[in-house]
């Protein structure tokens, strides 16, 4: 069973331009979330989604958004790209909305700014 | 706002010994899952452990063991007869049990070294 699957896993951008993160839940599942890791801030949780709802939030810039899709893949996008959206970013995945479910991560998308 | 704190930036031992990572939490909520997760050079995070708060013993996973304090607050990972593989980022995080949350909210994380 393929596991949680990030592309691209590396990318380099330009300040000011966007970028589009993609993830592949395990197959099954249905809720995914998303999380940025920097060394100075940490993993902070980005936004989740279920059935191609967001149902929660993390509290970053608009430019950040993503969406899900009816096969439960889903995107981020960063719109105008600054320095400190570099980053890993990491997409997880789990099988319902029940909280005792075990959340399973991806490789993460590594972006650099430039 | 539930907050995570990891008050050991790294931490070092010797292969075959025994290493305690501490944790420590702050809620309101009297029900919601803890958990450890590795993160290696990979980056993938592995699930360690998983703790649930309304169970009183401690959860064991082979060499892994926690220490839960629901009182104090307090959630340490145990690793018991380290291996060279386990060296890695470990990161304690809190979960909500609030039906439908799978926001995760990590600690700054543990740097863990084996030495061989």
């Amino acid at each position: 069973k393929a596991g949680v699957t990030q592309t691209p896993r590396y990318l380099i951008k330009t300040r000011g331009q966007q970028v589009t993160l993609s993830c592949s839940p395990i197959s099954g599942h249905r809720s995914v979330s998303w999380y940025q890791q920097t060394p100075g801030q940490g993993l902070q949780f980005l936004f989740e989604y279920f059935s191609e709802t967001q149902r929660n939030k993390g509290n970053f810039p608009g430019r950040f958004s993503g969406r899900q899709f009816s096969n439960s893949r889903s995107e981020m996008n960063v719109s105008t790209l600054e320095l400190g959206d570099s980053a890993l970013y990491l997409c997880a995945s789990s099988l319902a909305l029940a909280s005792g479910n075990t959340i399973y991560f991806g490789e993460g998308s590594w972006l650099t700014v430039v | 706002a539930q907050t995570v704190t990891q008050s050991q930036p790294e931490m070092s031992v010797q292969e075959a010994e025994t290493v305690t990572l501490s944790c420590t939490y702050d809620t309101s909520e009297s029900d919601y899952y803890l958990f450890w997760y590795k993160q290696p050079p990979s980056r993938q995070m592995i699930l360690v452990i998983r703790q649930e708060a309304y169970k009183q013993q401690n959860a064991t996973e082979n060499r892994f063991s926690v220490n839960f304090q629901k009182a104090a607050k307090s959630f340490s990972l145990k690793i018991s007869d380290s291996q060279l593989g386990d060296a890695a980022m470990y990161f304690c995080a809190y979960r909500t049990q609030l039906q439908g949350a799978q926001k995760l909210v990590f600690g700054q994380g543990t740097r863990l070294t084996i030495n061989p």
